[in-house]
């Protein structure tokens, strides 16, 4: 079955450090990757997605992620964090065939200290 | 455009009685999708939708009825809310078909049920 696992529900960073927050999934084929970000009080945002091809993604706000076959990951990096980075990070699979559907993780809250 | 609007923004309901979370889009998407937020639990898919007139079953259907007679609406309802229907409600919509596609999200709708 499908699954996507964050291990991490909470992580704390101070402003300006570096950033990874991990993402594993289980699916019987490459699917596609996505990663979303929720802001306090708002929906959820697309920051980057993975279908195919080069396996470094750069997405919005200096967000990168790394396919890893071999791990069976797609960890999320930033190179310096911002205070507005603080929010919450959800990565998710898409089915590559059959019926339309994501599959969300439980999510990683970010704090970040000034 | 508004993208994704959902109403009411909060809500508090008893236990037993019905109500409807209303969601429109404007960017003539196909795919409309419910999903709810619970603390650990990330984003679990309750209804979706293919187009006008055809919706199907996501993972926690139960209790909660959808309907789709216009691209543009997809509205949710609980049909006798419990305690266990309180949570945060997100819709979401994308423009074709395939879980390639970035899915746009609605700002949530707060569910109390007393």
């Amino acid at each position: 079955a499908q699954s996507v696992t964050q291990p991490d529900i909470h992580i704390t960073v101070s402003e300006g450090a570096s950033l990874e927050l991990r993402c594993n999934y289980s699916y019987g084929a490459t699917p596609y990757l996505f990663w979303y970000v929720q802001s306090p009080g708002q929906g959820l945002q697309l920051l980057l997605k993975y279908f195919s091809g080069d396996t470094l993604v750069q997405g919005i706000k200096g967000f990168e992620a790394e396919f890893k076959r071999s791990q069976s990951s797609f960890n999320l990096r930033k190179p310096s964090v911002h205070w507005s980075d603080a929010a919450e990070y959800f990565c998710a699979v898409g089915a590559t065939s059959g019926t339309y559907k994501y599959i969300f993780g439980t999510g990683t809250r970010l704090k970040v200290l000034a | 455009n508004a993208g994704v609007t959902q109403t009411p923004k909060f809500q508090v309901l008893k236990t037993g009685q019905s109500m409807t979370l209303q969601c429109a889009q404007d960017m003539n998407h196909e795919y409309m999708s419910w999903y709810r937020q619970d603390p650990g639990m990330g984003l679990r898919l309750i209804h979706y939708s293919v187009g006008a007139g055809i919706t199907d079953q996501g993972e926690v259907p139960n209790g909660y009825n959808v309907s789709r007679s216009t691209t543009e609406d997809f509205p949710l309802r609980l049909l006798s809310a419990a305690p266990s229907q309180t949570s945060v409600y997100f819709c979401a919509s994308s423009h074709t078909s395939g879980s390639l596609n970035e899915q746009f999200f609605g700002p949530g709708t707060r569910l109390t049920v007393l």
